[in-house]
């Protein structure tokens, strides 16, 4: 069974800019998880897809956003990047009975 | 507002020793717990979760779970130069949706 796939795996950008990342959730999950890894802050949640809807959301300006699509697979899009925007982006799959969250390898965004 | 919050370390063990982790969490409204281990580079990976009080032994990993204390705890026996990593505490909160509060991490050193 193929685990969480995240594209692209690293990316620079610079200010002002946008990016959408896109991460596609084990077979047979339908829930995704978005979270942001930064140095100074740690794992912040940011948002929940389930079934294409938003069931959760993270403290996180409205620059950051997300959507799910009818196969499950999920992205996110930050618009106007900031330096502080640069970090590990994760995603994570979860199955539709379970407690276990499965992380991707993470995007890894520089803004500059 | 809800935290969980761990000692970041390093903590430092010899090899074959039992490395001892902790995790204190704000809330009692919690539901379960999890300990995912991080090696630098890379994503979380799940050690185990629990969410009853009492212990929850898999391999050389057991965790102890008191909800009146308000803590979670991690040990690690026989520990291993491969044990070498950042362990973080998680916590989910409430009966709908994933969403995980994390602490930030212990790193831990495991020497030979």
């Amino acid at each position: 069974k193929a685990g969480v796939t995240q594209t692209p795996r690293y990316l620079i950008k610079t200010r002002g800019q946008q990016v959408t990342l896109s991460c596609s959730p084990i077979s047979g999950h339908r829930s995704v998880s978005w979270y942001q890894q930064t140095p100074g802050q740690g794992l912040q949640f940011l948002f929940e897809y389930f079934s294409e809807t938003q069931r959760n959301k993270g403290n996180f300006p409205g620059r950051f956003s997300g959507r799910q699509f009818s196969n499950s697979r999920s992205e996110m899009n930050v618009s106007t990047l900031e330096l502080g925007d640069s970090a590990l982006y994760l995603c994570a799959s979860i199955p539709t009975a379970g407690e276990t969250q499965y992380f991707g390898p993470g995007t890894r965004l520089l803004v500059l | 507002q809800k935290e969980v919050e761990q000692n970041s370390g390093p903590l430092s063990v010899p090899e074959g020793a039992i490395a001892s982790l902790n995790c204190t969490y704000s809330d009692r409204g919690s539901q379960s717990f999890f300990w995912y281990r991080q090696y630098s580079g890379k994503s979380p990976e799940l050690i185990m979760f629990i969410y009853s009080n009492g212990d929850k032994e898999d391999g050389r990993f057991t965790a102890q779970l008191n909800k009146a204390s308000q803590y979670v705890s991690l040990l690690i026996r026989d520990s291993q130069p491969s044990d070498s990593a950042t362990y973080l505490c998680a916590v989910k909160w409430g009966a709908a949706g994933n969403k995980l509060t994390f602490g930030g991490g212990t790193r831990v050193l495991v020497k030979p």
